[in-house]
């Protein structure tokens, strides 16, 4: 599995848009890029997850370029209820040769 | 249906004591996965369950750590001889039918099981 790379703490106020980057500059053709938010005390959960260009949902956008070499996760008007950790994990399956990389997450804190 | 189960939610234990942690997973989920995450670290990945099978057990921490799982469901994590480095909370996650090669299948995760060795 491709290796990512996050800021390690991000900190933005309500109303404002935040943008969380993903560097995983080895990722091989079939790998999708997975985005999971967790809150404390809890497992993570998913948010969003894409192959190339940008994925929208209800929660947020994830934004891929030509070379996917890095994934952008938009968060819109966040809220206090969006302070967690964030990880992106990229690949594409779990064989006897793949071990699962979550890597160390961006934590987001948001200020009123 | 409901989500992932983990059993029990807290567990404390001595050193040198075995423990066993059980996941349930969502009915239907044939993928399951078991991580370890330290405080204010992040996920650790143990093992994969693909059915009752278990493709690579390299990510288990010692040969004290094993897992099984039976009839394509529950999954038990046993800890062997604890040891309080052993302290995290163990979190499980399934995910639906998952072949290799195909798309990295979305994985929903228990609330964790925390364990305290003394």
């Amino acid at each position: 599995l491709a290796k990512t790379t996050q800021p390690i703490s991000m900190d933005s106020y309500e109303g404002q848009e935040v943008n969380i980057t993903c560097s995983h500059n080895n990722i091989a053709t079939n790998d999708y890029i997975t985005w999971y938010q967790q809150f404390p005390s809890q497992g993570p959960r998913f948010i969003i997850q894409g192959y190339k260009t940008k994925v929208t949902n209800e929660v947020a956008s994830l934004f891929i370029p030509a070379d996917r070499k890095s994934s952008t996760l938009s968060l819109p008007r966040v809220s206090l209820s969006d302070t967690a950790v964030y990880y992106c994990l990229v690949g594409r399956s779990y064989s006897s040769a793949s071990k699962i990389i979550f890597g160390s997450g961006t934590r987001l804190s948001i200020r009123p | 249906g409901a989500g992932v189960s983990q059993s029990p939610s807290n567990k404390v234990t001595e050193k040198g004591k075995d423990v066993e942690l059980r996941c349930d997973p969502i009915s239907g989920h044939t993928a399951l996965y078991w991580y370890r995450q330290s405080l204010g670290q992040g996920l650790e990945f143990l093992i994969y369950f693909q059915g009752n099978s278990a493709p690579d057990k390299s990510g288990l921490p010692s040969d004290r750590f094993s897992a099984e799982r039976t009839g394509g469901s529950v999954s038990t994590l046993t800890i062997q001889r604890t040891q309080q480095e052993d302290s995290a909370v163990y979190l499980c996650a399934s995910s639906l039918a998952l072949n290799s090669g195909v798309v990295t299948d979305t994985q929903y995760f228990g609330p964790g099981t925390r364990l305290t060795v003394l």
